[in-house]
């Protein structure tokens, strides 16, 4: 398996401007996680899917930013219009979860996405 | 105050020492994860785990549930061992998992 893949790897933009970050999970695996990591604030959860489905959505930083996952192997990230506060590396995981199990499996790494807004 | 703590929040170690990171929380646990990022930026998965302890090669990581705790030792540190190690804990909820993060701990292992 190749991984999770996320594009693109770079993303250079100016201020008003949408972005659409793309993320395609591990084959197999039921459950998406996009994170937001900056130097202040470190590494956030921004929302995650199971099944498709956003399970928690509380870490989406406001209505400019909004996440899809439309099927199992393809999720999108958008921001509309981005700021230059948005300026961060933004990685997508992904792992497999059992209802029954006490929690999420390990979870597989994105190599993520360099935004900066100018 | 944050639902996770790391300590320390750096280490400077010489290649072959002992090294261990702690993590303390405060809320209710399904499971504890613990991550590594290189300086190249990416993270990896190192252990999941929501009771006793786990092995792989020189990483050690473990767990206290009563006393809200776990810690991540390395054995024979190596250079390559430098990064940061982020510590995050798995809440359940009626509505799903929530996920809590520490800040992390930035590990140097000097030759």
């Amino acid at each position: 398996d190749a991984g999770v893949i996320q594009s693109p790897r770079h993303e250079v933009t100016e201020m008003g401007q949408e972005v659409t970050l793309r993320c395609k999970p591990i084959s197999g695996h039921n459950s998406l996680f996009w994170y937001r990591q900056t130097m202040m604030r470190g590494l956030e959860l921004l929302i995650y899917f199971n099944n498709n489905v956003p399970i928690d959505d509380s870490g989406m930083p406001e209505d400019r930013f909004s996440a899809k996952m439309p099927n199992a192997s393809f999720s999108t990230l958008k921001i509309q219009p981005s700021e230059p506060r948005d300026s961060a590396v933004y990685f997508c995981a992904s792992s497999y979860f059992t209802i029954a199990g006490e929690g999420h499996n390990e979870q597989f790494f994105g190599p993520g996405t360099r935004l900066t807004v100018l | 105050k944050n639902e996770v703590e790391q300590s320390p929040q750096n280490l400077t170690a010489q290649e072959g020492e002992f090294i261990t990171i702690n993590c303390s929380y405060s809320v209710g646990i399904s499971a504890l994860h613990w991550l590594q990022q290189h300086p190249g930026g990416g993270i990896v998965s190192l252990f999941m785990l929501s009771s006793g302890k786990k092995k792989h090669g020189r990483l050690i990581a473990t767990i206290n549930i009563q006393e809200k705790h776990s810690s991540l030792h390395i054995t024979a540190s190596h250079p390559r061992d430098s990064a940061v190690y982020i510590c995050a804990v798995e809440s359940r909820k009626r509505a799903g998992n929530q996920f809590y993060f520490g800040t992390g701990t930035s590990l140097t292992v000097i030759p």
